[in-house]
């Protein structure tokens, strides 16, 4: 069965301060992995998806790594801002039928 | 954003009483999802389905029936709910081919007494 982890649970960075978000997956046998963001009482937000055939995506100030035989991926967020305080979570997606295992979320506090 | 309702937004319901979620969507996608999203466990799988009427269980699918009549709508129902089902229930949706990315509806905040 599938676990994914999502260690520490909740960070608190100054602003400006470039941060690395760590994923890691029990099994190297997925088909994507995404990263999501998740505001307050708010739905998710799809940030990136990086297929199992890649290395990384990029978005602005985001990056993505994705290292499949390790079991690890990494969100990177570049010069970070107040307005990127929120829980980001990754989820692995297995191929059956599309189904998403999530980690429990890293909640990200940015100090003005 | 993807065309994605869920409605209600917010219910409150008391134990034992049957309760319906739906979720409809404007993508065309041939999947659609039901999760649970709890603090301490985050999101969970309920059920799923990968086209109209075919649907599967997923990982917490019991006390939990979903029916899919038409592409657009995926309804999820609470035979006799259950204090245990309080919680945020989320829909999604993705595509069969491309990059299958999910993506996800606002959100149904549900509350049993």
């Amino acid at each position: 069965k599938q676990e994914v982890t999502q260690i520490p649970a909740a960070l608190s960075v100054p602003e400006g301060e470039n941060l690395v978000l760590n994923c890691s997956f029990t099994d190297s046998a997925i088909y994507n992995l995404q990263w999501f963001r998740q505001d307050p009482g708010k739905g998710l937000t799809s940030l990136l998806l990086i297929q199992s055939s890649q290395r990384e995506q990029t978005s602005g100030r985001l990056n993505a790594s994705l290292d499949k035989s390790s079991g690890r991926s990494t969100l990177y967020i570049a010069a970070s801002q107040p307005g990127d305080s929120a829980t980001y979570l990754c989820a692995v997606n297995t191929g059956a039928n599309s189904k998403l295992t999530f980690g429990k979320g890293i909640t990200l506090s940015v100090r003005p | 954003d993807a065309g994605i309702t869920q409605s209600p937004r917010h219910k409150v319901t008391e134990t034992g009483t049957p309760v319906t979620l739906r979720c409809h969507q404007t993508e065309n996608h041939r999947y659609m999802y039901w999760y649970r999203q709890d603090p301490g466990h985050g999101l969970r799988l309920i059920h799923y389905s990968y086209g109209v009427k075919d649907t599967d269980k997923g990982e917490v699918s019991d006390g939990y029936s979903v029916s899919r009549s038409k592409t657009e709508d995926f309804l999820l129902t609470l035979e006799s709910a259950t204090s245990s089902q309080t919680s945020v229930y989320f829909c999604a949706i993705s595509e069969l081919q491309g990059a299958y990315e999910q993506y996800f509806g606002p959100g149904t905040r549900l509350t049993v007494t």
